[in-house]
C-alpha cells in the first residue's frame, strides 16, 4: 500500500522557519517526481514545488522562490520542505504528493501567527 | 502562468442525476509526446484530494465508472453519470505540463 506521511507542521511566528518531512512507502520512491501542494484554510489547491527523482533539479512557484527549498533523501524514502521567513499568508495545510497527483498524504498544518 | 478556469463553481445536483464540470486552460495542454496532461481530483469534506482521472480520460484504480473525463487541447469536462451521496465535495482540474502546475478554482458539488 502506498503511504505518504507528512510531519513537522505547527505554529510558528512570522519570520520563523519550519522543516516539513514526508515519509514515503509502498512505491519506488527514487523513480518518482515528488511535489508539495498547499491549501490555505477554506481555499483551493496551490502547487508549491517539485523535485526530480534523483534530486538534481527542482521547481518552485515564483512567489516562494528564495524562501522555500524542496529536497529529498532517496536512501530514506523521504521528501522535505524547508520554509524560511514565514508569513501569515503561508498558513495552510501542506500535502506531500506523488508524481502527477496520483497519491496524496494526509497533510500537515502550518500556522504562521504571533 | 497557465490559468485553469472551472465552471460552474457551485453545482447542486439531485441524487441519481448527471453532473458535468467544465475546465478550460489558457494554453494548450498537449505535450510534445502527444499526451495531454490534464487531471481531475475529488476532495471530500475533511479529506485529502484524490485523483480520479489522469491524462484527460483515464480513470484511476478504484474510481467508479460513473466518472468520466473528456476533452482536448484547452477544453475539458468531467462527467458523473448518476450522482451518489458519496460524491459530495470539491472537484479540481489540474494541468502539469507547464510550470508552475496550476489548479482550477474548484467546483463544489452538493446534493439538492
Amino acid at each position: 500500500e502506498v503511504q505518504l506521511v507528512e510531519s513537522g507542521g505547527g505554529l510558528v511566528q512570522p519570520g520563523g522557519s519550519l522543516r516539513l518531512s514526508c515519509a514515503a512507502s509502498g512505491f519506488t520512491f527514487n523513480t518518482s517526481w515528488m511535489y508539495w501542494v498547499r491549501q490555505a484554510p477554506g481555499k483551493g489547491l496551490e502547487w508549491v514545488a517539485n523535485i526530480k527523482p534523483d534530486g538534481s533539479d527542482s521547481y518552485y512557484v515564483d512567489s516562494l522562490k528564495g524562501r522555500f527549498t524542496i529536497s529529498r533523501d532517496n536512501a530514506k524514502n523521504s521528501l522535505y520542505l524547508q520554509m524560511n521567513s514565514l508569513r501569515a499568508e503561508d498558513t495552510a495545510v501542506y500535502y506531500c504528493v506523488r508524481d502527477g497527483g496520483q497519491q496524496w498524504g494526509q497533510g500537515t498544518l502550518v500556522t504562521v501567527s504571533s | 502562468d497557465v490559468v485553469m478556469t472551472q465552471s460552474p463553481l457551485s453545482l447542486p445536483v439531485t441524487l441519481g442525476q448527471p453532473a458535468s464540470i467544465s475546465c478550460r486552460s489558457s494554453q494548450s495542454l498537449v505535450y510534445s509526446d502527444g499526451n495531454t496532461y490534464l487531471n481531475w481530483f475529488q476532495q471530500r469534506p475533511g479529506q485529502s484530494p484524490r485523483r480520479l482521472i489522469y491524462k484527460v480520460s483515464n480513470r484511476d484504480s478504484g474510481v467508479p465508472d460513473r466518472f468520466s473525463g473528456s476533452g482536448s487541447g484547452t477544453d475539458f469536462t468531467l462527467k458523473i453519470s448518476r450522482v451518489e451521496a458519496e460524491d459530495v465535495g470539491v472537484y479540481y482540474c489540474m494541468q502539469h505540463i507547464h510550470w508552475p502546475h496550476t489548479f482550477g478554482q474548484g467546483t463544489k458539488l452538493e446534493i439538492k
